[in-house]
């Protein structure tokens, strides 16, 4: 079972348009963490947000985390044609044996020149 | 430093033939992950090693997957038979998975994945 999901499944902007990507969750987490996967290949660790935290930025990528309502957004700023991708949020929920990340669907970002 | 390496990168096999993929972790990485994903949707975890050690396999078909992680490193992940419903791409991943107490702090490193079509 995927516990994220992430909205909207598809986005389609044109270059230097900002892009936002949400992910809800049901369970509590330890901490959410964004992955990039483009076609064909592995997925690419963005950034992580631990639960104790709201908001947090890496270069262009802005995250933010509200446990209240169990969601988070990426924001991707000056979109680029190389951002073309597909977006995963991950939660990593306390199990038994230790953590467990759980992936959601994807969000399928795609940047026009 | 060298990423996760997987092989083969594409397998094509008649179903209820075995199939075979390996994973070899970044170098010092405990924990090592096989995901199964299907095409349009994430990775699914099918089982966790921390070091050799099994402790997350509760997703995994045991009556047709089997893998194993020798000396704390490589892993095999198998498929014998396989079935039609198991084409997908395998991803292998590691991480320094390092808790502090209730507190998990760690990134995972993908390979490229295996696309696997069964015919």
């Amino acid at each position: 079972s995927q516990q994220g999901e992430e909205d909207p499944q598809a986005l389609s902007i044109q270059e230097g348009e900002n892009a936002t990507m949400n992910c809800s969750y049901k369970t509590s987490i330890n901490n959410l963490q964004w992955y990039r996967q483009n076609s064909g290949r592995g997925l690419v660790h963005l950034i992580l947000i631990r639960s104790n935290e709201r908001e947090k930025h890496s270069g262009r990528l802005r995250v933010t985390l509200d446990t209240s309502k169990k969601s988070s957004s990426l924001l991707i700023t000056a979109s680029r044609a190389a951002d073309t991708a597909s977006y995963f949020c991950a939660t990593v929920v306390l199990h038994t044996g230790g953590f467990k990340t759980i992936f959601g669907a994807g969000t399928r970002l795609f940047v026009k020149a | 430093e060298a990423g996760v390496v997987q092989s083969p990168r594409y397998k094509i096999i008649e179903k209820k033939q075995p199939v075979a993929f390996w994973c070899n972790p970044i170098s010092g990485h405990n924990t090592l992950y096989w995901y199964r994903q299907n095409l349009g949707q994430g990775p699914e975890l099918l089982i966790r090693y921390e070091n050799e050690e099994a402790v997350d396999d509760s997703q995994l078909p045991k009556d047709r997957f089997s893998a194993e992680r020798l000396k704390g490193v490589d892993s095999t992940l198998k498929i014998q038979p396989a079935e039609l419903g198991d084409s997908a791409v395998y991803l292998c991943a590691s991480s320094l998975d390092f808790s502090l107490g209730q507190v998990s702090s760690y990134e995972q490193y993908f390979g490229p994945g295996t696309r696997l079509t069964v015919t």
